[in-house]
C-alpha cells in the first residue's frame, strides 16, 4: 500500500520560504509516476501546485510558477516543495499525492494522498 | 486560466439520486476525475477517466460525460456520502491539473 507523509514547519513568516517534504513508503519513487503537491486554504477548494517525475521533470501551476520549486530525492524516497515570498494567502493545508500523468493519453489525476499538513503564514 | 465550474451545493434525501455537474471547455478533450472529501480528511478518488470506479468505491458512485459537462451520480444516497466533491481535469495542453470549486453534498 502506497503511503505519503508530509512534514515541515507549521508556521512561516511573511516574505520567507515555505519548505515541505513528502516521504513515500510502499513504493519506490524511482520506479515511475509523477508526484505532486496540492493545497487547500481553510474553508476553500483544492489548488494544484505542481508535479515532478522521478527524473526531475516538472509541471507547475502557471499562477504559482515564479515562486515554486519542486525537487525529488530518490535516495531518500521523498520529494519536496519550496514556495518563496509567502503571504497570508499561502496559508493552507498542503497535501502531497501520487500523480498518474500520461499527456498523450489525456490522463492526469491523483490516486494516493498524504493526510495533509497545515501551514500558517503569520508574523 | 482554465476553470472547471461546479454548483456550490446539492441536497438530497437518503435513498434518492444525487447528481453533481462540472463544466469546462477542455472536457471534451480531457478525462475528468472526481474526489470525495470529508471534514478533516484528505480527498479520496471516487471516479477516474470520466466513468471508471477505483477498487473499493461503492457501485452507487458513477460518472458520465457529455460535451463540456461531466456528471457524478450517486444512486441511493446514504448519510455517509455527505461530503464535499471536487471534479478535476487537465488543461488543453495536458500538463496542468485543474480542480473545480467543489460541491457540498448535503443528505437531508
Amino acid at each position: 500500500q502506497v503511503q505519503l507523509q508530509e512534514s515541515g514547519p507549521g508556521l512561516v513568516k511573511p516574505s520567507e520560504t515555505l519548505s515541505l517534504t513528502c516521504a513515500v513508503s510502499g513504493y519506490s519513487i524511482s520506479s515511475g509516476y509523477y508526484w505532486g503537491w496540492i493545497r487547500q486554504p481553510p474553508g476553500k477548494g483544492l489548488e494544484w501546485i505542481g508535479s515532478i517525475y522521478h527524473s526531475g521533470s516538472t509541471y507547475y501551476n502557471p499562477s504559482l510558477k515564479s515562486r515554486v520549486t519542486i525537487s525529488v530525492d530518490t535516495s531518500k524516497n521523498q520529494f519536496s516543495l519550496k514556495l518563496s515570498s509567502v503571504t497570508a494567502a499561502d496559508t493552507a493545508v498542503y497535501y502531497c499525492a501520487r500523480c498518474i500523468v500520461v499527456v498523450t493519453a489525456i490522463t492526469y489525476y491523483f490516486d494516493y494522498w498524504g493526510q495533509g499538513t497545515l501551514v500558517t503564514v503569520s508574523s | 486560466s482554465y476553470e472547471l465550474t461546479q454548483p456550490p451545493s446539492v441536497s438530497v434525501s437518503p435513498g434518492q439520486t444525487a447528481r453533481i455537474t462540472c463544466s469546462g471547455d477542455a472536457l471534451p478533450k480531457q478525462y475528468a476525475y472526481w474526489y470525495q472529501q470529508k471534514p478533516g480528511q484528505a480527498p479520496v478518488l471516487v471516479i477516474y477517466k470520466d466513468s471508471e470506479r477505483p477498487s473499493g468505491i461503492p457501485e452507487r458512485f458513477s460518472g458520465s460525460s457529455s460535451g463540456t459537462t461531466v456528471t457524478l451520480t450517486i444512486s441511493g444516497v446514504q448519510a455517509e456520502d455527505e461530503a464535499d466533491y471536487y471534479c478535476q481535469s487537465a488543461d488543453s495542453s495536458g500538463t496542468s491539473a485543474v480542480f473545480g470549486g467543489g460541491t457540498q453534498l448535503t443528505v437531508l
